[in-house]
């Protein structure tokens, strides 16, 4: 089956700064889902990205799908944004990465 | 708040137990999904039901038994599960090739 990997795999960050999470898949995918776990559980969809770039607020994200890869960029960190980001494509059912826990320190 | 809703938030149910976990969505998806995660770990996927048929059986152990009555709901029958089948179960949702949107999830804990 289709493989995907995301690095880092620990972030650590102090307040206000950015960071760029990857995700590489194996194979030629039909789309490509960011989500976020927060540490209570709950899983929200960032962006539904199957390729190109997308902006919402201080989050966006890019894929490039000939080259097989995902990036999310999260600018400004704060706090709220600690939790766990999942990349997940879909290629006939949808397949979740390892994921990045990310850790925003005040 | 979500739009998917899952019941209970909690179960504790033991080993020769028969308990179900609910889900309902009324943004009119067609494609329904259960998931299991386990701590620290991805969610894995269990099933996928497309247009109220099971379209995904991801070869999930048959004491877990998915049921689709209609459009907006999602059972997840459990049975003579196992202390390993212990783990948070994640309902989701979509239109077809859309954005998938997860319920807040199910804390399973058999003993």
């Amino acid at each position: 089956g289709i493989q995907v990997e995301q690095s880092p795999p620990d972030l650590i960050l102090q307040e206000g700064a950015n960071s760029t999470l990857r995700c590489n898949f194996s194979d030629s995918v039909n789309n490509l889902q960011w989500f976020h776990q927060n540490p209570w559980g709950q899983l929200i969809n960032l962006f539904y990205i199957p390729s190109g770039t997308k902006q919402n607020g201080r989050l966006s994200a890019t894929t490039v799908a000939t080259e097989r890869y995902s990036l999310l960029y999260i600018s400004s960190s704060q706090t709220t944004d600690s939790g766990v980001y999942f990349c997940a494509v879909e290629r006939g059912d949808m397949r979740f990465g390892a994921g990045t826990r990310l850790t925003v320190k005040p | 708040d979500t739009e998917v809703t899952q019941t209970p938030k909690h179960l504790v149910m033991g080993m020769t137990n028969k308990k179900s976990l609910k889900c309902e969505q009324h943004m009119g998806h067609r494609a329904m999904y259960w998931y299991k995660q386990k701590a620290k770990k991805p969610p894995e996927l269990m099933f996928v039901y497309s247009y109220e048929k099971l379209s995904i059986n991801e070869s999930v152990p048959s004491r877990f038994s998915p049921e689709c009555p209609n459009s907006s709901l999602l059972n997840l029958h459990l049975h003579a599960l196992q202390p390993e089948d212990s783990a948070l179960y994640l309902c989701a949702s979509s239109f077809i090739n859309s954005p998938l949107h997860f319920g807040n999830g199910t804390r399973l804990t058999v003993t």
